[in-house]
């Protein structure tokens, strides 16, 4: 049980184009999901934390208008990085979690790479 | 400023041995830690959760210990396998905040 779904797995596009990955909760109904970016062996850098049905809360420094996150429903949210530069290359991870204090269910993550 | 430690990016241990992985973290008074494996190029997996008010937790061949005073948790794996060999991190939990240790990657020789 407790599944996360993460799609797609690997997106490689142009600069000035905007990508949109999408977390799904297959089998529970997740109140919080986060997104987190991770750079090679390092840790993973939470973005922001979305609750169904009101805005994401953005870590600090994490620009809100560059990464738009929607939490339509309690089984699936979505990151948009709007306008992709190189810079905006990295793998990203979402995680849902089935109440406070729960553990995290990550997806599989989305390496994003912009030429 | 808050801190989380992983005791070494890397550790090489021998088939058979017991691996010890420490996380150490300052400035921080976390109301619960978990342990999550991390496979190349996946999400991190949930293996254990400890709470503030618990010494240790076991599953199967994994240990979790917590001292609240020593501010550092250490996790166990006995009889490790080549099978164990992955990027574990540790996650500390208090008031809706959560953050996560770089993490130390295990290989396992046969």
């Amino acid at each position: 049980g407790a599944v996360v779904s993460q799609h797609p797995s690997r997106v490689i596009c142009k600069s000035g184009t905007s990508v949109k990955i999408e977390c799904r909760s297959l089998d529970f109904q997740a109140t919080t999901m986060f997104w987190y970016r991770q750079f090679p062996k390092k840790s993973l850098m939470l973005m922001a934390t979305s609750n169904e049905g009101s805005k994401a809360t953005y870590e600090q420094g994490v620009e809100k208008d560059k990464f738009l996150i929607n939490h339509a429903s309690l089984t699936l949210s979505t990151l948009t990085v709007t306008s992709a530069h190189p810079e905006d290359s990295s793998f990203y991870i979402c995680s849902a979690i089935q109440g406070r204090s729960q553990p995290q269910h990550f997806g599989d993550g989305t390496r994003l790479s912009i030429l | 400023s808050q801190k989380i430690e992983q005791n070494s990016e890397a550790l090489n241990i021998q088939e058979g041995k017991t691996a010890t992985l420490t996380c150490n973290y300052t400035n921080y008074s976390p109301a619960y830690l978990q342990w999550y494996r991390q496979d190349p190029g996946r999400g991190p997996v949930f293996l254990l959760l400890i709470r503030e008010n618990e010494k240790e937790k076991r599953k199967e061949r994994l240990k979790v210990t917590f001292d609240t005073t020593l501010k550092q948790s250490l996790f166990h794996i006995t009889a490790s396998q080549p099978a164990d060999s992955a990027t574990y991190l540790c996650a500390l939990f208090n008031n809706n905040d959560m953050r996560f240790g770089a993490g130390t990657r295990l290989t396992v020789k046969p």
